[in-house]
């Protein structure tokens, strides 16, 4: 049973183009994460949401509670964006539940 | 700051061993947890902590201790490494429990059991 689920699992993009990763969870959850996990392993953290719409530069991420839904779009795709996205949720108080990532390639 | 800090990058033990992967970090930081990560699976809880000298059990704790007797170190300990702990291990970070909060990863651990 998975309390995270991402699609897709796999995009292909050209650069330029407007990217959207959907997130939809099963759980009642205090807040919902975006993680960016580079070719090389490392992990950062993009957004961090309990409600409405985030921004920061390229990257819009929202969520709707209601139902219990998430995307992350990346406006003017780039080759440097090509990583795996994560989304993760917070319930119960302090456990996460990862999804399994979308892996992204952006092609020159 | 050097942030979440973790060694060793890379570990090769045979089934049976025991072992201690590090973590560390400097930002003054409530919440420590450790994860897995699979191929195929997300990353799973393997233990947290919400301060010193306390510490909880995750989704996946079988096989793994820990301990949390300052607030900087964060040590996990493999009792008895058998091969299904093949995997790749994250230490993380955040101010505060909750997950109201950034999270700060470590650069992770490939541990190999044969």
């Amino acid at each position: 049973k998975n309390e995270v689920e991402q699609s897709p699992q796999n995009l292909t993009a050209q650069e330029g183009e407007f990217i959207t990763i959907n997130c939809s969870y099963s759980v009642g959850i205090s807040a919902l994460h975006w993680l960016q996990q580079h070719p090389g392993g490392g992990i950062v953290s993009l957004f961090m949401l309990s409600s409405g719409k985030k921004k920061h530069g390229r990257l819009i991420a929202t969520i709707n509670i209601q139902e219990k839904h998430s995307s992350l779009h990346i406006t003017a795709s780039h080759p440097r964006d090509s990583a795996v996205y994560i989304c993760a949720v917070i319930s119960g108080g302090n456990q996460f539940y990862f999804g399994t990532g979308t892996s992204l390639t952006v092609i020159p | 700051n050097a942030g979440v800090t973790q060694t060793p990058k890379f570990q090769v033990l045979k089934t049976g061993q025991s072992m201690t992967l590090q973590c560390a970090q400097d930002m003054n930081h409530e919440y420590m947890s450790w994860y897995r990560q699979d191929p195929g699976m997300g990353l799973r809880l393997i233990h947290y902590s919400v301060g010193a000298g306390i510490t909880d059990q995750g989704e996946v704790p079988n096989g793994y201790n820990v301990s949390r007797s300052t607030t900087e170190d964060f040590p996990l300990r493999l009792l008895s490494a058998a091969p299904s702990q093949t995997s790749v291990y994250f230490c993380a970070s955040s101010l505060l429990a909750g997950g109201y909060n950034e999270q700060f990863f470590g650069p992770g651990t490939r541990l190999t059991v044969l």
